[in-house]
């Protein structure tokens, strides 16, 4: 059980253009969602978090009109990062948490030029 | 707040033990133990949930002591794939559904 998938796992995208990440709980009701990102050589930092239905609650100094988080359902949440720029590249993932608590997507390297 | 790990980075010869601490200033109720090898998500390894709870899984093992606010991850007889970056979280609130913060990593290198 716990089986999640996002995608894509690597993306690159130009200067100014918007980048869609989901991730999916294959086999369990994920009532929370975590996104955190990960710049190289450096510890995962929690961006926001998200319930089923509600309003994602964003950590300090993440700005909720630049990632954009839809949580629609149990089982998918996706993460628009709008209008992307270089300071953006990073290794973003979810972590879904349901009944077996929490499990991590493989991430998504996010390469801006 | 972000717990503390030490040490920073580690390089051991296969066969040789590790300790990695995690510390944090406030009260902890569980503790979450991953590695991430590069270019990958972490891995979990295991999860402590009570002070004082001890457990392991082959040659790793972790402790919590959550008086002194800090859990400890031992790796015994390393082997060449335990190299990668360790990683503490731990829980804002008791349940296993809360927000994890992670520390800020311990490399270990295992050599041949």
């Amino acid at each position: 059980g716990a089986v999640v998938s996002q995608h894509p796992s690597w993306v690159i995208c130009k200067s100014g253009t918007s980048v869609k990440i989901e991730c999916r709980s294959l086999d369990f009701q994920a009532t929370t969602m975590f996104w955190y990102r990960q710049f190289p050589k450096q510890s995962l930092m929690l961006m926001a978090t998200s319930n089923e239905g509600s309003k994602a609650t964003y950590e300090q100094g993440v700005e909720k009109d630049k990632f954009l988080i839809n949580h629609a359902s149990l089982t998918l949440s996706t993460l628009t990062v709008t209008s992307a720029h270089p300071e953006d590249s990073s290794f973003y993932i979810c972590i879904p948490v349901g009944a077996y608590g929490y499990t991590f997507g493989s991430g998504t390297r996010l390469t801006v030029v | 707040q972000q717990p503390v790990q030490s040490p920073q980075a580690v390089i051991l010869r296969e066969g040789e033990d590790a300790v990695i601490n995690c510390s944090s200033s406030k009260a902890l109720y569980s503790v979450h133990w991953y590695r991430q090898k590069h270019g990958e998500a972490p891995i979990f390894l295991m999860i402590l949930l009570k002070g004082g709870e001890q457990k392991g899984h082959d040659k790793i093992s972790a402790s919590f002591n959550e008086k002194k606010q800090q859990s400890s991850l031992y790796l015994t007889a390393s082997q060449l794939s335990y190299s990668g970056t360790y990683f503490c979280g731990t829980e804002k609130g008791s349940g296993n559904t809360g927000k994890l913060i992670f520390g800020q990593g311990t490399t270990l290198q295992v050599k041949p």
